[in-house]
């Protein structure tokens, strides 16, 4: 299967500054990925679809100036939470695929705003 | 709003009981995936089912897809120690590679 990287994979930030999270597929091109959160003993919701050379597209409620969304190349997709508070804390994972229907996620970001 | 429902949420079992996992919608996907995720990592793939009907087999495993592509249920045969986890259904909405997923089922197979 395809394989996709975060970067960091652990991050604790105090309230109120900014971190950026990376994603990249490792072995093939993607103009799509996608992002998702995770609360504990939750299942994943979708925030976010990341578009190569454009806009991204921000699901119902997901607020897209506090999670601005760059994808910066066909590998390469940044979600940087901004003025990151408690509630901020979660887990973030992204996922891409060769086609629509085979997401490959990667292992997930783990962000603690204290 | 498409919703997928997955049932049961929680299931503990003894080694070498069957169980089986089921995931309902109202609605149609174009197709369903199911994962496994382990904690504090990102879910895994383990089949994606495009066809309505579509039946697949991953050793103990078989993944079905119901004829309406409504719903799906995962069956596992024997299953041992190693098979504990949380198991995700989700679907994918208009060929979009979104998806939707269900609540999860974690599921524990006791020695």
């Amino acid at each position: 299967g395809a394989v996709v990287s975060q970067h960091p994979s652990r991050v604790i930030c105090k309230s109120g500054t900014s971190v950026k999270i990376e994603c990249r597929s490792l072995d093939f091109q993607a103009t799509t990925m996608f992002w998702y959160r995770q609360f504990p003993k939750q299942s994943l919701m979708l925030m976010a679809t990341s578009n190569e050379g454009s806009k991204a597209t921000y699901e119902q409620g997901v607020e897209k100036d506090k999670f601005l969304i760059n994808h910066a190349s066909l590998t390469l997709s940044t979600l940087t939470v901004t003025s990151a508070h408690p509630e901020d804390s979660s887990f973030y994972i992204c996922s891409a695929g060769l086609h629509p229907y085979e997401q490959y996620f990667g292992p997930g970001t783990r962000l603690t705003v204290t | 709003t498409q919703l997928l429902e997955q049932s049961p949420q929680f299931l503990s079992i003894q080694e070498g009981e069957n169980l089986t996992v089921y995931c309902n919608s109202s609605s149609v996907f174009s197709s369903l995936q199911w994962y496994r995720q382990e904690p504090g990592e990102g879910p895994v793939l383990l089949v994606t089912v495009v066809t309505g009907g579509e039946v697949k087999k991953l050793k103990r495993l078989t993944f079905q897809f119901g004829d309406a592509r409504k719903d799906s249920s995962l069956h596992i045969t024997a299953a041992q120690p190693g098979d504990t986890g949380l198991y995700l259904c989700a679907g994918e909405r208009s060929n979009t590679g979104k998806l939707i997923f269900g609540q999860g089922t974690t599921l524990q197979v006791k020695p």
